[in-house]
């Protein structure tokens, strides 16, 4: 079956990057029916979205606009995994991190999201 | 963005009694084109992920119970789990992924009287 599995550090300081990677087994990352997403959660903020990959021919991005000019989630195939970077920190950015798949295929739309990562806390303080 | 507004914010229901969760979203999730709500629930247990329960507003994920079911359309929607088991003790959250950025309600704590 499907399985996300996150890994990266815990603690960033202020400032810096956020760094993630998520590892898809099961699935590719260059499948023509699924795009690979970040997630966060936090006690002040709830779910939020943050953005995804997919490859439909060619490789297609999208970000919450939130977080737009921060942000990048990139695939790696040689490994099949897709990483997330969150440039310039605060700790407004404390949360738990997900990576997540959803399956919206060709259609243009989104969808939901079907199998999720453990989550990785991660606390930004100096 | 599109607003999901949850009720209550946390109920206590017996074992194997009925329990109602609501789901408002600011603006209709509803795409005509296909006559689909881009609706979706999810239970979230302490230390765990989030885990899909319904999409579709209706539809249940494969391996999920029958006691949960999803009704509404448009911007009101609800999750039923119509006989409650110890093991249901859970935050439920709904989320609508017509529009980005998709956006997730609040939030509902259901436990057991």
């Amino acid at each position: 079956q499907v399985q996300l599995q996150q890994s990266g550090p815990g603690l960033v300081k202020p400032s810096q990057t956020l760094s993630l990677t998520c590892a898809i087994s099961g699935d590719s990352v260059s499948s023509n029916s699924a795009a690979w997403n970040w997630i966060r959660q936090s006690p002040s903020r709830g779910l939020e979205w943050l953005g995804r990959t997919y490859y439909r021919s060619k490789w297609y991005y999208d970000y919450a606009v939130s977080v737009k000019s921060r942000v990048t989630v990139n695939p790696d195939t040689s490994k099949n995994q897709f990483s997330l970077q969150l440039n310039s920190v605060t700790p407004e950015d404390t949360a738990v991190y997900y990576c997540a798949r959803d399956l919206s295929g060709g259609t243009g739309r989104y969808a939901t999201f079907d199998i999720w990562g453990q989550g990785t806390m991660v606390t930004v303080s100096s | 963005d599109i607003v999901m507004t949850q009720s209550p914010d946390s109920l206590a229901v017996s074992l194997g009694e009925r329990a109602t969760i609501n789901c408002k979203s600011s603006q209709s999730v509803l795409y005509s084109s296909n006559n689909k709500n881009y609706l979706a629930w999810f239970q979230q247990k302490p230390g765990q992920p989030p885990k899909l329960l319904i999409y579709w507003a209706s539809t249940r994920e494969s391996g999920v119970p029958d006691r949960f079911s999803g009704s509404g359309s448009g911007t009101d929607f609800t999750l039923t789990i119509s006989s409650l088991q110890a093991e249901d003790v859970a935050v439920y959250y709904c989320q609508q992924y017509d529009s980005p950025p998709l956006t997730f309600g609040g939030g509902t704590r259901v436990e057991i009287k």
